[in-house]
């Protein structure tokens, strides 16, 4: 069974502090995982996904199948980044997208 | 193309009422999904259409719900006999398959209030 966890519901940090979402994933073949981002009154969008292994808005996430963790880090936080985050996973034909239950990030200036 | 558009945006309804929701894809996307989403959890899946194929449904999705995307094109999602447990987020996405990059477009959801 695919199952994501995400166990933090609500993050909050000051601008310019480092910032990691943690998501753990459950899943018996090969996964390939992404990070989803809702922003305040605006619909649910990509933000990366690790097969790409791009820096997206200077978020990066990288894939460690040993830990079975993808954990999303960003450096220095800004403001701009207070959002709902989504970690999810899909099978390889990504025929069906599995979400965690998100993780609110807040960022006070 | 202005994206996925979904309709109505909000529906408020009467328990054992009967509600109808629409999707319109990105228009070159085969694939359409549903999930569904409550206060403080993720998007749930429901469902998958690849073209008009229904290809995998949830067991979240019991025989009061109804899907169908008859000409590959927009879908609908029927909820028989609300009950007022159906209170939720419905969300729908759209895909292609040729990116091989398994995005999902979502559009801005349906949001289902049973009284």
């Amino acid at each position: 069974a695919q199952r994501v966890t995400q166990p933090e519901k609500l993050l909050s940090v000051f601008k310019g502090a480092p910032v990691e979402l943690k998501c753990n994933y459950s899943y018996s073949g090969s996964p390939e995982l992404f990070w989803y981002v809702q922003y305040s009154r605006q619909r649910l969008q990509l933000l990366l996904r690790h097969i790409s292994r791009e820096s997206i808005k200077g978020f990066t996430a990288d894939l460690n199948k040993g830990e079975t963790s993808f954990h999303l880090k960003k450096p220095f936080a800004q403001e701009e980044d207070s959002a709902m985050y989504y970690c999810a996973l899909a099978n390889v034909s990504f025929q069906k997208l599995v979400f965690g239950t998100g993780t609110r990030l807040l960022v006070s200036p | 193309d202005t994206g996925v558009s979904q309709d109505p945006r909000h529906k408020i309804t009467k328990r054992g009422q009967n509600v109808t929701f629409r999707c319109d894809p990105i228009s070159e996307h085969n694939r359409l999904y549903w999930y569904r989403q409550t206060l403080g959890q993720g998007p749930e899946f429901l469902t998958y259409f690849q073209n008009e194929a229904q290809l995998e449904k949830s067991r979240l999705l019991s025989d009061r719900f109804s899907a169908e995307r008859p000409k590959g094109s927009f879908s609908t999602l029927e909820i028989q006999r609300t009950e007022q447990g159906d209170s939720a987020m419905y969300l729908c996405a759209s895909s292609t398959d040729r990116s091989g990059t398994g995005e999902l477009f979502f559009g801005e959801g349906s949001r289902l209030t049973v009284l």
